[in-house]
């Protein structure tokens, strides 16, 4: 079975730090893992996605994640804070060769950033 | 592309009746999948549609669930004598099949259940 788990359920940081959202999955076969993003009173947003090319994968609003599978891992990373990135963040994981695509997702984490 | 989008966005019921929600997906997606969130919870799959076909279904699906995509275009999600514990965002995604493995899948803005 897949699974991920979202090892902070909330991270505070200030405007202009790094921001660091960790994410460990689970999964039988080769998985294709994403991160999503929830702003208040909106849809969720498709951040980034790995699907086995590259393990490090560029997102929007400068968002990054690095896939290691030795670690299990898919952690979303991004050199600065701004005020707008503010919001509940999701990882995902999903079977790569099951052809229905259903998403598994984590508990979320809730980003704040501080001025 | 005008996005996936879901009707109503909110819904304010008494325990004990039916509700239907509606999902109009992008125009040229073939798959259309349901989702359910509670409040703090990251979103659960319910069930998806590749054209008109249901093709798998989560168990969280009681009986009381019903989905429907009679052309294969949008779909409806029907919740019979409905309990507090279905207060939850129903949440809507579709996505293109690709030759192999998946395409992104993107979301409505969700329809808000109240149960009172």
């Amino acid at each position: 079975a897949q699974s991920v788990t979202q090892l902070d359920s909330h991270v505070s940081v200030s405007e202009g730090t790094p921001v660091l959202l960790r994410c460990n999955y689970s999964s039988s076969y080769s998985p294709s893992l994403f991160w999503y993003v929830q702003h208040p009173n909106k849809g969720l947003q498709l951040l980034l996605k790995y699907t086995s090319a590259a393990t490090l994968v560029k997102g929007i609003n400068g968002f990054e994640a690095e896939f290691k599978k030795s670690e299990t891992s898919f952690h979303l990373t991004k050199p600065s804070a701004h005020m707008s990135d503010a919001a509940e963040y999701f990882c995902v994981v999903s079977d790569r060769w099951n052809q229905g695509g259903k998403l598994i997702f984590g508990q979320g984490t809730e980003l704040s950033v501080k001025p | 592309d005008t996005g996936v989008s879901q009707d109503p966005r909110h819904k304010i019921t008494k325990r004990g009746q039916n509700v239907t929600f509606r999902c109009d997906p992008i125009s040229e997606h073939n798959r259309l999948y349901w989702y359910r969130q509670t409040l703090g919870q990251g979103p659960e799959f319910l069930t998806y549609f590749q054209n008109e076909a249901q093709l798998e279904k989560s168990r969280l699906l009681s009986d009381r669930f019903s989905a429907e995509r009679p052309k294969g275009s949008f779909s409806t999600l029907e919740i019979q004598r409905t309990e507090q514990g279905d207060s939850a965002m129903y949440l809507c995604a579709s996505s293109r099949s690709g030759g192999q493995g998946l395409d992104t899948q993107n979301f409505g803005p969700g329809t808000r259940l109240t149960v009172l």
